[in-house]
C-alpha cells in the first residue's frame, strides 16, 4: 500500500520548536520530490516547502524563511520539517504531499501536481 | 506575492454543471491542477496540467484553459462531490507552489 504518514505534530508554547517527519511506503521514494503544505483550523491550503528527489534543492515560502528547514533521509524514506520559533498564527494541520520527478530517467507521472497526500499532522501553538 | 483567486462558494442541483474559475496571472505559462478536499480527509488530486485526469478519477471532472482563467467543471454533479476544491499551480519563475484560496461546491 502507498503511504505518506506524518508525525511530530502536538502542542507547543509561541517561540518553541517542532520536528515534523513524514515517512513513506509503497513507493520509490528517490523518484519524487517532496512538499509541506499547511492548512489553518477552518482555512485553506497553504504551499510552504519543497524538497528535490535528491535533497539539493530546497525552496521555502518566504513567509516562513528563517524558522522552517525541510530535509530527508532517502536511506530511511523520510522527509522532514524542522520549525522554529513558532507563532500562534502557525497553528494548523500540516500535510506532507509528492510530486513525481519527471527529469529522472524512465519516471513518469503527473507533471508537477501533488499526487498523493497524508494524513497530516497537527499542531498547536499556544501558551 | 503571487496570487490565485477563486470564488468562494459555488452552489449546484444534482444532475446540474457545476464551474469554478481561477484566474492567475502566470497561468498562461504554468500547469494548474486541481485538489478536492472533503471535511477531516487529505486533499486528493483531480486534474493535473490543466485538463489531464489522474486514474481513478470520474470521467465528469474536466479541465479547461483560457489566458489567465482555468476553469474545473463537474457535469453531472452528484451529492458526493460536495466538497471544497483547490487550484494550485506556481509562480511565473517555476519555483513557488501556490493554492487558490479554495471553492466550496454545495449540491442542493
Amino acid at each position: 500500500e502507498v503511504l505518506l504518514v506524518e508525525s511530530g505534530g502536538g502542542l507547543v508554547q509561541p517561540g518553541g520548536s517542532l520536528r515534523l517527519s513524514c515517512e513513506v511506503s509503497g513507493f520509490t521514494f528517490t523518484n519524487y520530490e517532496m512538499h509541506w503544505v499547511r492548512q489553518a483550523p477552518g482555512k485553506g491550503l497553504e504551499w510552504i516547502s519543497f524538497i528535490s528527489s535528491s535533497g539539493s534543492t530546497i525552496y521555502h515560502t518566504d513567509s516562513l524563511k528563517g524558522r522552517i528547514t525541510i530535509s530527508r533521509d532517502n536511506a530511511r524514506n523520510s522527509m522532514y520539517l524542522q520549525m522554529n520559533s513558532l507563532r500562534v498564527e502557525d497553528t494548523g494541520l500540516y500535510y506532507c504531499a509528492r510530486e513525481v520527478d519527471i527529469s529522472l530517467e524512465g519516471v513518469s507521472g503527473p507533471e508537477g501536481a501533488l499526487d498523493l497526500w497524508g494524513q497530516g499532522t497537527m499542531v498547536t501553538v499556544s501558551s | 506575492s503571487y496570487e490565485l483567486t477563486q470564488p468562494p462558494s459555488v452552489s449546484v442541483s444534482p444532475g446540474q454543471t457545476a464551474k469554478i474559475t481561477c484566474s492567475g496571472d502566470a497561468l498562461p505559462r504554468q500547469y494548474a491542477h486541481w485538489y478536492q478536499q472533503k471535511p477531516g480527509q487529505a486533499p486528493v488530486l483531480i486534474i493535473y496540467k490543466d485538463h489531464e485526469r489522474p486514474s481513478g478519477i470520474p470521467e465528469r471532472f474536466s479541465g479547461s484553459t483560457s489566458g489567465t482563467i482555468v476553469t474545473l467543471t463537474i457535469s453531472g454533479v452528484q451529492a458526493e462531490d460536495e466538497a471544497d476544491y483547490y487550484c494550485q499551480s506556481a509562480d511565473s519563475s517555476g519555483v513557488y507552489r501556490v493554492f487558490g484560496g479554495g471553492t466550496k461546491v454545495t449540491v442542493l
